[in-house]
């Protein structure tokens, strides 16, 4: 059974400091890895999306992510946030193989300060 | 860029009423799913759905829930009688078969009051 864990429920970072928000999974297949962000009040938006090819994936709003196989890890990271990136953010995995389900962790709250 | 919709964006009933939340996922998509987030949790699966029949599901989907194709568009979910801990985002998501596509729905807000 395939399995997802946000090491950090919640980071608190400076404006303009870089984040790493860490994910691991574990799976006894080939998987497809994804990071969503939410909003307050609002539902999920995909922020990048690993299926295969190359291990660095970049997203939306100046995110990326490296899925690395070997430590069955795929970290979010951005070298600058805003005040703007204040969300929850969602590692989730799915089955390599066809559609499947996708299996959520549990969220990290990232909180900027000014 | 195409689009799964959802309609109620929110909905408020009360406990013991049946609800029926709506989806329409993307035109070329053939697998369905409905996934629910009570608040300050996490997403959770609860169904999927190809072919006209339900292909998972999870625990939480009892015979409570439901879920229904009715037209070559819609793709609902129907709660039965509805307790106080229905009360959840719930979303909907649809995929192509390879799951390039996976794309989820803005979510239905239910309060059961």
């Amino acid at each position: 059974a395939q399995s997802v864990t946000q090491l950090d429920s919640q980071v608190p970072v400076f404006e303009e400091a870089p984040v790493e928000l860490r994910c691991n999974y574990s799976s006894s297949v080939s998987v497809y890895l994804f990071w969503y962000v939410q909003y307050p009040n609002q539902g999920l938006q995909l922020l990048l999306k690993y299926l295969s090819g190359s291990t660095l994936v970049k997203g939306i709003n100046g995110f990326e992510a490296e899925f690395n196989k070997s430590q069955t890890s795929f970290h979010l990271r951005k070298p600058s946030v805003h005040i703007s990136d204040t969300a929850e953010y969602f590692c989730a995995v799915s089955e390599g193989s066809s559609a499947s389900k996708i299996i959520f962790g549990s969220g990290t709250r990232l909180s900027i300060r000014p | 860029e195409p689009e799964v919709t959802q309609t109620p964006s929110h909905q408020v009933t009360q406990m013991g009423q049946e609800v029926i939340l709506r989806c329409v996922p993307i035109s070329n998509h053939l697998y369905f799913y409905w996934y629910r987030q009570i608040l300050g949790q996490k997403v959770e699966f609860l169904v999927s759905f190809y072919n006209n029949e339900i292909s998972e599901k999870s625990e939480i989907f009892d015979d409570q829930f439901s879920v229904e194709r009715p037209d070559g568009s819609n793709f609902t979910l129907k709660i039965r009688s509805t307790k106080l801990e229905d009360s959840a985002m719930y979303f909907c998501a649809s995929s192509d078969a390879s799951g390039y596509g996976y794309t989820f729905g803005s979510g239905t807000r239910l309060t059961v009051v």
